[in-house]
Formats: structure tokens, sequence, C-alpha cells
């Protein structure tokens, strides 16, 4: 089992690009969490995906977090475009009955 | 809505000597609670959690917390601390339909020599 994946691990990016960060949940989860980590806010769950449909995007910040589970196997979450403010960490967590989540290793952004 | 005050954001104790670290919950339906901790540079590793059943629940590297609805509490111990249990420690909150964890602000232990 490789555990939740997500790539890129760190991204530095000027201020007005799109990013894109992706996420492989492990296998047989059927639940699919993205948060936010900062100094300031903490842990933000931004959106959550339960069978590949979004449940919960109530955290999204703006209009410019958009994010999509095409399937089982993959999700993303885009940025654009992207500002300073957006610099965080930004993790994925899966999970399936009460097992608790598995998370990734996160995405560090940084938005110069 | 459910939600999850840690007190203090820095805990330091000596090596060898008993952790605390102080969760309280509040929760409308009977909570599902959890414990993670977070090394430099890593992602959130679940240490324990409670579901139902016993209230007394234990967890890897030698830790254990106690559910007490009376106090709304989950607090998380360790009889001796370790230099390898520098870390920050979260707690979470989670309805039984899981669907949504909802974390505290965090804990950082720091462990002295």
């Amino acid at each position: 089992d490789a555990g939740v994946i997500q790539s890129p691990r760190h991204e530095v990016t000027e201020m007005g690009q799109e990013v894109t960060l992706r996420c492989k949940p492990i296998s047989g989860h059927n639940s699919l969490f993205w948060y936010r980590q900062t100094m300031m806010r903490g842990l933000e769950l931004l959106i959550y995906f339960n069978n590949n449909v979004p449940i919960d995007d109530s955290g999204m910040p703006e209009d410019r977090f958009s994010a999509k589970m095409p399937n089982a196997s993959f999700s993303t979450l885009k940025i654009q475009p992207s500002e300073p403010r957006d610099s965080a960490v930004y993790f994925c967590a899966s999970s399936t009955g009460t097992h608790g989540y598995t998370f990734g290793s996160g995405t560090r952004l940084t938005v110069v | 809505a459910q939600s999850v005050t840690q007190l203090g954001s820095h805990v330091s104790v000596s090596e060898g000597a008993l952790v605390l670290l102080r969760c309280n919950y509040s929760s409308s339906v009977p909570p599902y609670l959890f414990w993670y901790v977070q090394y430099p540079n890593q992602g959130l590793q679940l240490l324990l959690k409670y579901t139902t059943g016993a209230t007394l629940v234990k967890g890897i590297n030698g830790f254990e917390a106690e559910f007490k609805k009376s106090e709304t509490s989950f607090h998380l111990t360790k009889p001796s601390a370790h230099m390898s249990d520098a870390a920050e420690y979260f707690c979470a909150v989670s309805d039984p339909g899981f669907q949504k964890l909802v974390f505290g602000t965090g804990t950082r232990l720091l462990v002295r020599p």
C-alpha cells in the first residue's frame, strides 16, 4: 500500500499563474478530503468528496479555487489565478468507514 | 457544529516526564475523536481514535487517551516522554457519519534532554 500520493511535493509559482495540485487516494477508500495548513489558520477543510461526488465545498475560500475527482483514483485542486496569500501546505487525505483518515505528505505551495 | 479546543499551543516536558496534551470537544451528537501527530515536513499520522466502546484508548508509540463524556474531554497522555515524541499533535472530532473531520489548532510538544 503506497498510501495517499500527492504531487508535486513543492511548487513555487508567480502570482497570477494557474496551479494544479494532484492526489491519488488509497485504493478502496471512498472519501477524499483536501485540507490547507497555514500558521495563521491551522488546518482548514477545503472540500471533500464521497464516491467521487463533491459533498461539501463550503471551505473553498474563493472562486479561484476548484476541485475535481473524475474517478476513484485521482483528484485535483486548482487555483487560478494564484495569489501570495494562497501560500500554504495543501494536504489530501482519504478514508473509508471509521478507520480514520490517511494523509498524504502534502504539497508546499509558495506564490511569489 | 462540532469543534475542538486544544489548550496550550506549546507544551514542554523533560525526557522521561509525563506527557499530557489537553483536548476538549463540542458536539451535538456522540462524537468520534482522534489524535494525530505531525512531524516536521510530513503529513498527519493517526495516533489513536475513539469511536464506541472502551473509553480508554491505546495508540501507537505508547500514547493513550481517555474519552470523558461528562467533561467533554479527550486528553492525550504518555507516561514517559522520549526525544522522538517532539512533534505537533492535533485533536480532531467527527460525527458518526464520519463525513467531516474537524481539527483543533494543534499543540507543539517540546522534549528537553
